[in-house]
């Protein structure tokens, strides 16, 4: 079943903008976690937020969770080419079994 | 290290026949992760492990599925026998802790 829902399912933007996508979650957890997956490949571990945390920066990310609305977002700044891929968000459910359960992702397109 | 690795890259078989998805999980991580993902379905959670021992099976999808993790550096999925349905993109991850997975390269699985 899936814990975390993305949305938009795709967002198409020209690059040098911004990219938010958004994903809520359904119940409660220690930590959110956000992917990226190319065309074809595994997916790769962006960042992870604790529960306790609000807010997060790595790069050009910068990643938010608000516990009260089970929400979080992934900001992507000045996009480039590269970051054409999925995204997804991960749960870790706060109910000491450890899984890690992943939503069905964002598609973004940089368009040059 | 060399990462997740995963074995076949690409495995093409009829129906009925056995499938054995092979993973060797990053030295040193104790969490071992099946997932399978479908345009359908996202990513689903199969089973995973920790420390060798199976924690939660409960996304197996039937009995045709099993997994196994003799040892720490080895871990097989094996469909017996398999259907057209199965056909998806199988991956290990491995993780230590609460901390993001490392993902291998995937397995896409046609069964005909």
């Amino acid at each position: 079943s899936q814990q975390g829902e993305e949305d938009p399912q795709a967002l198409s933007i020209q690059e040098g903008e911004n990219a938010t996508m958004n994903c809520s979650y359904k119940t409660s957890i220690n930590n959110l976690q956000w992917y990226r997956q190319n065309s074809g490949r595994g997916l790769v571990h962006l960042i992870l937020i604790r529960s306790n945390e609000r807010e997060k920066h790595s790069g050009r990310l910068r990643v938010t969770l608000d516990t009260s609305k089970k929400s979080s977002s992934l900001l992507i700044t000045a996009s480039r080419a590269a970051d054409t891929a999925s995204y997804f968000c991960a749960t870790e459910a706060m109910n000491r079994d450890d899984k890690i359960i992943f939503g069905k992702g964002t598609r973004l397109h940089i368009l040059p | 290290d060399a990462g997740v690795i995963q074995s076949p890259r690409h495995e093409v078989t009829e129906m009925g026949q056995e499938v054995t998805l092979r993973c060797k999980p990053i030295s040193g991580h104790d969490y071992l992760f099946w997932y399978r993902q479908t345009m359908m379905r996202g990513l689903e959670l199969l089973i995973y492990f920790n420390n060798n021992v199976p924690i939660d099976d409960s996304g197996m999808p039937e009995d045709r599925f099993s997994a196994k993790m003799p040892n720490a550096s080895f871990s097989t999925l094996k469909i017996q026998p398999s259907e057209p349905r199965d056909s998806a993109v199988y991956f290990c991850a491995s993780s230590s802790g609460p901390r993001g997975l490392f993902f291998g390269s995937g397995t896409q699985l046609s069964v005909l």
